[in-house]
């Protein structure tokens, strides 16, 4: 079974600044690794599928990379509406683990 | 557009026993995987079972492995999820999800269960 480990577990940013959040797998997973976006009382939403593409809708400044056992999620200027839990996921095989999550607050 | 919507959660004492269902809309059910995914209140997402398009294959998660049980009737496009031997820490809210693909996946809102004397 892999496991994901994020970190760190809390960015503290203001608007405008990047924010770079990493994800790291036991053992390689390929390109199969998906990013998740959750807000208070809201079901997660997509934003990166295969390490590197952006789901539908997702605003260019949200961009992922990496491959193996090393990726990052990188928000390149957050808005106000970027503040929230970003998970990862591997999706090789059963069971599609996640990572514990890194929350992005404001500073 | 894709819907998934749960129900069945409430609360339940431990030992208890309860059924999750989710209504499936707007895709053709009975070809895709389904899974459910729960979130203990403010933890994080854990992965609690899945199943395949026809129903033949399943996987369970070690930490409810013997007392979940996930199934499907794809002649109601509808997911369940049973579960017995319920326990404190059962408590979560259980997303429906739907890997319709890599690059989309679908959530319904969640089911609320509460497992207390």
């Amino acid at each position: 079974e892999f496991v994901l480990t994020q970190s760190p577990a809390t960015l503290s940013l203001s608007p405008g600044e990047r924010a770079t959040l990493s994800c790291r797998a036991s053992q390689s997973v390929s390109n199969f690794l998906a990013w998740f976006q959750q807000k208070p009382g809201q079901p997660p939403r997509l934003l990166i599928y295969d390490a590197s593409n952006r789901a539908t809708g997702i605003p260019a400044r949200f961009s992922g990379s990496g491959s193996g056992t090393d990726f990052t999620l990188t928000i390149s200027s957050l808005e106000p509406e970027d503040f929230a839990v970003y998970y990862c996921q591997h999706r090789v095989n059963w069971p599609f683990t996640f990572g514990p999550g890194t929350k992005v607050d404001m500073k | 557009e894709v819907q998934l919507l749960e129900s069945g959660g409430g609360f339940v004492p431990p030992g208890g026993s309860l059924r999750l269902s989710c209504a499936a809309s707007g895709f053709t059910f009975s070809s895709y995987a389904m899974t459910w995914v729960r979130q203990a209140p403010g933890n994080g997402l854990e992965w609690v079972s899945a199943i395949d398009a026809p129903g033949d294959r399943s996987y369970t998660a070690d930490s409810v492995k013997g007392r979940f049980t996930i199934s499907r009737d794809n002649s109601k496009d509808t997911l369940y999820l049973q579960m017995n031997s319920l326990r404190a820490e059962d408590t979560a809210v259980y997303y429906c999800v739907n890997d319709y693909s890599n690059s989309r996946i679908y959530w319904g809102q969640g089911a609320l269960v509460t497992v207390s004397s």
